[in-house]
């Protein structure tokens, strides 16, 4: 099946760290360039960042550039997301989310962070 | 603030046609990028509905349609059921901007 699939998301506090993962099945994941959108609670969804294949390219949102990293491996099919310095205003629901050109083709379902003291 | 536009609800009954706007500016949805349509239905992933302004994907019924004018684009849903009560969002690209943008969302209830 091809799928997403989310992990790592959790309750930390402000200027804590948190350590994103996706995991890709069912398609050929070294092919695909990828994006990480996010929703905070009563919200629309945000684009925060974009890896290239090869991970030569990477772009984020204003909103996170600087404090948030985006990564991958090839190898073990997974798509990362380091987020360092978290604000309030980062506590969101996290997509890992496969481009197909200008639009996105695959969302996974999602893993909720909640910046909190 | 959303780079795109969308009215935050629209309802319509069981039957009925209702129409989702996505309004942007000269340097998004004007500059000529495409518009593209996904559902959302709270705690699942998104789907995508509609790409590239009136393309759909294979498994999205024909009552979903999309088109584009100037700088803003439209969702039509004919035909209403209530299993299409869910979250709309427009997205399209940004040329001042690196990235995609989105529109606010539409919530349509479904009477």
């Amino acid at each position: 099946e091809v799928q997403l699939v989310e992990s790592g998301g959790g309750l930390v506090q402000p200027g804590g760290s948190l350590r994103l993962s996706c995991a890709a099945s069912g398609f050929i994941f070294s092919t695909y360039h990828m994006n990480w959108v996010r929703q905070a609670p009563g919200k629309g969804l945000e684009w925060i960042s974009y890896i290239s294949v090869t991970s030569t390219t990477t772009y984020y949102a204003d909103s996170v550039k600087g404090r948030f990293t985006i990564s991958r491996d090839n190898a073990k099919n997974s798509l990362y997301l380091q987020m360092n310095s978290l604000r309030a205003e980062d506590t969101a629901v996290y997509y890992c989310v496969r481009p197909a050109g200008w639009y996105f083709d695959l969302w996974g379902r999602g893993t909720l962070v909640t910046v909190s003291s | 603030q959303s780079v795109l536009t969308q009215p935050p609800s629209v309802s319509g009954a069981p039957g009925q046609r209702v129409t989702i706007s996505c309004t942007g500016s000269g340097s998004n949805i004007g500059a000529g990028h495409d518009v593209h349509w996904y559902q959302h239905l709270p705690g699942t992933a998104p789907k995508l509905l509609i790409f590239d302004n009136t393309n759909r994907p294979s498994g999205v019924p024909d009552r979903f349609s999309g088109s584009k004018s100037g700088t803003s684009a439209s969702l039509a849903i004919t035909g209403l059921q209530a299993e299409d009560e869910a979250d709309y969002y427009c997205q399209s690209s940004d040329t001042s901007l690196s990235g995609r943008v989105f529109g606010g969302g539409t919530k349509l209830t479904v009477l």
